[in-house]
């Protein structure tokens, strides 16, 4: 049974950059047809995708925050990160990591796996 | 972007009832769309992909249609542990968007 994990500290100060590690488990990071997403969800507020990254490294970013997101991979570790930069009180939320499969032809595109979501505050 | 707006927002409903919650585009995303269900400080959970595809050891009762910009996901008949917030996601295009949500509550 594929399982990811988020880790990384609750609180960030503002202006400081935010970073998050997602360890998968019970299967390989690298294994093909699966891209690996970061979402967040303010409290009590709907869900934001920030972007992804596939096995070959190659990443892309909801443009809303590009120009502060950097997803990395680390195949050895079977692991992906987040990091964002410059952060303020609006980017306090529940930072989920999933699994997304989408097949070559794309008509299949969604999130099977998650994270169980950890909570980063922004704050002084 | 794409918006993706679910109606309604929040809904009331009893054990045993058929309950359908709307989900609209702002363009035309073919089948492209994917609903969730999250419960109270639980990630969300794939329950239909691709517009009408159950996915795997999701109970039948629960059932996906529409393509275009309209689309409805429909439980047949609510169970107890149904009780939480629904989400749909466009695959169509990136960013990947969602739907406010819609929150199924206990009559």
């Amino acid at each position: 049974q594929l399982q990811l994990q988020e880790s990384g500290p609750g609180l960030v100060k503002p202006s400081e950059t935010l970073s998050l590690t997602c360890t998968v488990s019970g299967g390989s990071i690298g294994s093909g047809s699966y891209y690996w997403d970061w979402m967040r969800q303010p409290p009590g507020k709907g869900l934001e995708w920030i972007g992804a990254i596939y096995d070959s490294g190659s990443a892309y970013y909801n443009p809303s925050l590009k120009s502060r997101v950097t997803i990395s991979v680390d195949m050895s570790k079977n692991r992906f990160s987040l990091n964002l930069s410059s952060v303020t009180a609006a980017d306090t939320a529940v930072y989920y990591c999933a699994r997304r499969l989408r097949n070559r032809a794309a008509t299949i595109d969604h999130f099977d796996y998650w994270g169980q979501g950890t909570l980063v505050t922004v704050s002084s | 972007d794409i918006q993706m707006t679910q109606s309604p927002s929040s809904l009331s409903a009893s054990v045993g009832d058929r309950v359908t919650i709307t989900c609209r585009a702002s363009q035309s995303i073919s089948s492209y769309l994917n609903w969730y269900q999250q419960k109270l400080g639980k990630a969300p959970k794939l329950l239909i992909y691709t517009a009408s595809s159950l996915q795997s050891g999701v109970p039948s009762r629960f059932s996906g249609s529409g393509s275009g910009t309209d689309f409805t996901l429909t439980i047949s008949s609510l169970q107890p542990e149904d009780f939480a917030t629904y989400y749909c996601q466009q695959s169509y295009s990136t960013p990947y968007t969602f739907g406010q949500g819609t929150k199924l509550e206990i009559k």
